[in-house]
């Protein structure tokens, strides 16, 4: 079964300032899609980005990156410029082949102003 | 627009009832998803369903059943409720395909508590 596992239950970052969010995933398959999501306290869950494994090329959404390591199953999440709004939980998500979306324990940002 | 609706937001439960949670989706979407996160966790899949008439067990589906007549509708069924079941629980969908556009929508969730 596939596994997603993120290892900073929290983390904290200067506004203005870029932090990176970590996760990695456990697969035997080759074709996947690997997905971001942030909760903010409002509790509603808001995609941030997405990637395709097939892609090489890493996604970037404004102020949001990603670096994806196929080998390494590793798919880390860089905020850059980092603002107020930022701070939330976010989720780092897997859907393969079974069509099952397996979600990390997530990572508590918190921005210092 | 609606997007997924989950019914109701709240809900207290005593120990041994029954419920039904509501969630309905007006985007046409062919899949559909149960999720629980108990607090400061992450998202457990209970069920998920490719179809109308398609349900299949996720990571966690014990003491949960689910069914699926329509495409708009998957109600989620909590059976002899336990306190091991408060949680918020959230409903999501997606459209049939491939690719990095067919990502979930979730509803605002349903926070149940059982005493």
């Amino acid at each position: 079964a596939q596994t997603v596992t993120q290892s900073q239950p929290e983390m904290s970052v200067q506004e203005a300032e870029t932090v990176t969010l970590s996760c990695t995933y456990d697969t035997s398959e080759s074709d996947y899609y690997l997905f971001w999501y942030k909760q903010p306290p409002s509790r509603q869950m808001i995609l941030v980005i997405r990637q395709e494994a097939y892609k090489q090329q890493n996604a970037t959404e404004n102020r949001f990156s990603v670096n994806f390591q196929k080998a390494a199953k590793s798919f880390s999440l860089k905020i850059s410029d980092s603002q107020l709004g930022d701070a939330a939980m976010y989720f780092c998500a897997y859907r393969g082949g079974d069509d099952k979306i397996i979600f990390g324990k997530g990572t508590r940002l918190h921005i210092l102003p | 627009n609606a997007g997924v609706t989950q019914t109701p937001k709240f809900r207290i439960l005593k120990i041994g009832q029954s419920m039904t949670l509501q969630c309905t989706q007006d985007m046409n979407h062919n899949y559909m998803y149960w999720y629980r996160q108990d607090p400061g966790m992450g998202l457990k899949l209970i069920y998920y369903s490719v179809g109308a008439g398609i349900t299949d067990k996720g990571e966690v589906p014990n003491g949960y059943n689910v069914s699926r007549s329509t495409t708009e509708d998957f109600p989620l069924r909590l059976e002899l409720a336990a306190p091991s079941q408060t949680s918020v629980y959230f409903c999501a969908s997606r459209r049939q395909g491939s690719g990095t556009s067919t990502e979930a929508f979730f509803g605002q969730g349903t926070r149940l508590t059982v005493v």
